[in-house]
Order: C-alpha cells, then sequence, then structure tokens
C-alpha cells in the first residue's frame, strides 16, 4: 500500500512559472527521493535527501525535508513544456534482512506515493 | 551505462495463460528490485534481489508469481494462471550496493513491462 501522500495531485502551469509539489509520510525514513515520469516510461530519479538534511539543490530543483513534519516538498523553478510529466516521492528506509539464518544486510526499500500529474503550457 | 532493459514492452495475454517477463540491471548493480504499477498510482513493491538472492518479496506477490535472478546478472518475474487484475506495468529497477551506506542509494528504473490480460 502507498505510504507517502501527494498534494496536489494535478498541478497545471504556465511555462516560466514555478511548481510547487508537496508529499506527506507517515512512519520513520532514512531518505526521501523524488523520481519523474513521463506517461509510458519508467521512473527517473531527480533528487535524494537524507534524513539528516533539510534542503537540497539540483538545478533548477529544490527539495525540502521537514522530518519532525514528516513532509517534503519539490520546488521546480522557471518551469518549461518539457517538465511535464508525473512526479512521485518516494519514503527510502533502510531494512534489514536474515540471509540464510546465519547473518543479515540490509537495503534500501522505497515506498511511493501517489504522484503529482504536472502539466506545463507553452 | 546502457541502462536498465526490459522485455516485452507490451504483453497482451487472456486470462489464464502464463506469462515471463525479463529485466537486464545495469551490468555492475548488484541489487534489483520489481515494482507494480497501475494506472494513476505510484510503483508498488514486489520482490528484491541481492546477487542472486531473492531477499525480500511483497505480500502482494501471490502464488501466481514468481521471480529469479539466476547468476545474479538478469531477472525474470513470471505469473501464472493470470486475471484481469494482474493487468498493470511491471517495473524492474536496479542499485549498487556494497558499503554500508548503500541504502541511500537511488534507483534505476527501466521502461517497464506493460501487461493487459483480457
Amino acid at each position: 500500500s502507498q505510504q507517502g501522500e501527494e498534494d496536489p495531485q494535478a498541478l497545471s502551469i504556465q511555462e516560466g512559472e514555478n511548481a510547487t509539489m508537496n508529499c506527506s509520510y507517515k512512519t520513520s525514513i532514512n531518505n526521501l527521493q523524488w523520481y519523474r515520469q513521463n506517461s509510458g516510461r519508467g521512473l527517473v530519479h531527480l533528487i535524494l535527501i537524507r534524513s539528516n538534511e533539510r534542503e537540497k539543490h539540483s538545478g533548477r530543483l529544490r527539495v525540502t525535508l521537514d522530518t519532525s513534519k514528516k513532509s517534503s516538498s519539490l520546488l521546480i523553478t522557471a518551469s518549461r513544456a518539457a517538465d511535464t510529466a508525473s512526479y512521485f516521492c518516494a519514503r527510502g528506509q533502510k531494512v534489514l534482512v536474515v540471509v540464510r539464518g546465519v547473518g543479515g544486510t540490509s537495503y534500501g526499500k522505497l515506498t511511493f506515493g501517489q504522484g503529482t500529474i504536472l502539466t506545463v503550457h507553452p | 551505462d546502457t541502462g536498465v532493459s526490459q522485455n516485452p514492452r507490451h504483453k497482451i495475454t487472456k486470462r489464464g495463460q502464463n506469462v515471463t517477463f525479463r529485466c537486464d540491471p545495469i551490468s555492475e548493480h548488484n541489487r534489483l528490485y520489481w515494482y507494480r504499477q497501475t494506472l494513476g498510482q505510484g510503483p508498488e513493491f514486489l520482490t528484491y534481489f541481492q546477487n542472486e538472492a531473492q531477499l525480500e518479496k511483497s505480500r502482494l506477490l501471490s502464488d501466481r508469481f514468481s521471480a529469479e535472478r539466476p547468476k545474479g546478472s538478469f531477472s525474470t518475474l513470471e505469473i501464472q494462471r493470470t486475471e484481469q487484475g494482474d493487468s498493470a506495468m511491471y517495473l524492474c529497477a536496479s542499485s549498487f550496493g556494497r558499503t554500508a551506506d548503500s541504502y541511500n542509494s537511488p534507483l534505476h528504473f527501466g521502461n517497464g513491462t506493460r501487461l493487459t490480460v483480457t
């Protein structure tokens, strides 16, 4: 089941405007990741912010994380028509697994939200 | 880096038939994941492989689903006796992780296999 909620579900803006998408979650995280998906394609990783970080930038992207409120936001500045896509936040958790009953290992498990559909009009 | 490759891109099958999908991860990636995505939803975790070992399976993965990753390279996902509810996009992702911090690695996704069960 989905553990993240994204807001808004759909966002329509004009080229050049900023787009802000929000993500809330319920349980603890090790990181929060944002992905983009064009129609009929796979997901592309945009940015990862660790639980001990508050803000991160990558080009026109700015991500904030507030672990006390269990929320994150993705800001795309100066949007372009090519930014039209679905955007997903994903809660990253460290999962411990037992290997053959004698040891353990960990991996990062992602739980995705329902996504925000962004449409940028030229 | 040629990316994650999934085949076929589309599969249409009749209810009750078996289907098999293939995923070729990025060559140096030791971790492989399968996700399922239905229309208008985010991807849902199905299963995880570390090298050839399947270490976690979601409760979504019923007995009709089986996944393998022989020799820790490509992976296959088989659905037996398909049902209409199995119609979805099946996504494969891979990542590299050998350090204690590797759970913070991003995933690299393929373009998926879209399954339609009629």
